[in-house]
């Protein structure tokens, strides 16, 4: 089954870190560029942080820049986001979303259910 | 990184034709062919209708339709339908290897 399963979200202090985990399965996962894309409750759609199939090329949104770290293991077929420095406003379900293409056609066509990360002392 | 411009309702009649605008810049939509639309139904994940501006992905349906027109793109959907009911966001490229999203529009079937 062609599917995105994401890992790791939950409860952080503001100010501290987490890690979120997507995995693949049922495509040939380095094949094709991966991003990030939150969703806080009951509001639109962000992108986050994109990578593509070789890990060559990477970009972050003005909003996480210098605090988000976007990598991939295509052994594992894992996609990753280190998220430091965390703020109440990063608190959104994050979902990990497969590109068209491997190095960026930025169309989303494959997503997992995503993982909630709330922020809050 | 402004969020692209949509309106935040449309509604029709079943079997009418809406049509959902998106407007950037010269930064996102002006200077790539790269803008893709979802669709949201509530308490799921976002599902893409169009990308590469005009194309649709294998199973979506024809009724659905779009077009780019130099800072805008536009979602077209004919026919409107009771399960058309959710929220469309478009997308484009944005240059140095970032993406951004539109404010979304909810569309509503009368």
């Amino acid at each position: 089954e062609v599917q995105l399963v994401e890992s790791g979200g939950g409860l952080v202090q503001p100010g501290r870190s987490v890690r979120l985990s997507c995995s693949g399965s049922g495509f040939t996962f380095e094949n094709f560029a991966m991003h990030w894309v939150r969703q806080a409750p009951g509001k639109g759609l962000e992108w986050v942080s994109g990578i593509s199939g070789s890990s060559a090329t990477i970009g972050y949104a003005d909003s996480v820049r210098d605090r988000f770290t976007i990598s991939r293991d295509n052994a594992r077929n894992s996609l990753f986001l280190q998220m430091d420095n965390l703020r109440p406003d990063d608190m959104a379900f994050y979902y990990c979303a497969k590109d068209r293409g491997p190095f960026g056609d930025y169309a989303f066509d494959l997503w997992g259910q995503g993982t909630l990360v709330t922020v809050s002392s | 990184q402004s969020a692209l411009t949509q309106p935040a309702s449309v509604s029709g009649s079943p079997g009418q034709s809406i049509t959902i605008s998106c407007t950037g810049t010269k930064s996102d939509i002006g200077s790539y062919n790269l803008v893709s639309w979802y669709q949201q139904h509530p308490d799921k994940t976002p599902k893409l209708i169009i990308y590469e501006g005009t194309k649709r992905p294998s199973g979506i349906s024809p009724r659905f339709s779009a077009s780019n027109s130099g800072t805008a793109a536009s979602l077209t959907i004919s026919g409107l339908q009771a399960e058309d009911e959710a929220d469309y966001y478009c997308s484009s490229y944005s240059g140095r290897n970032t993406a951004i999203f539109g404010t979304g529009t909810k569309v509503t079937v009368l």
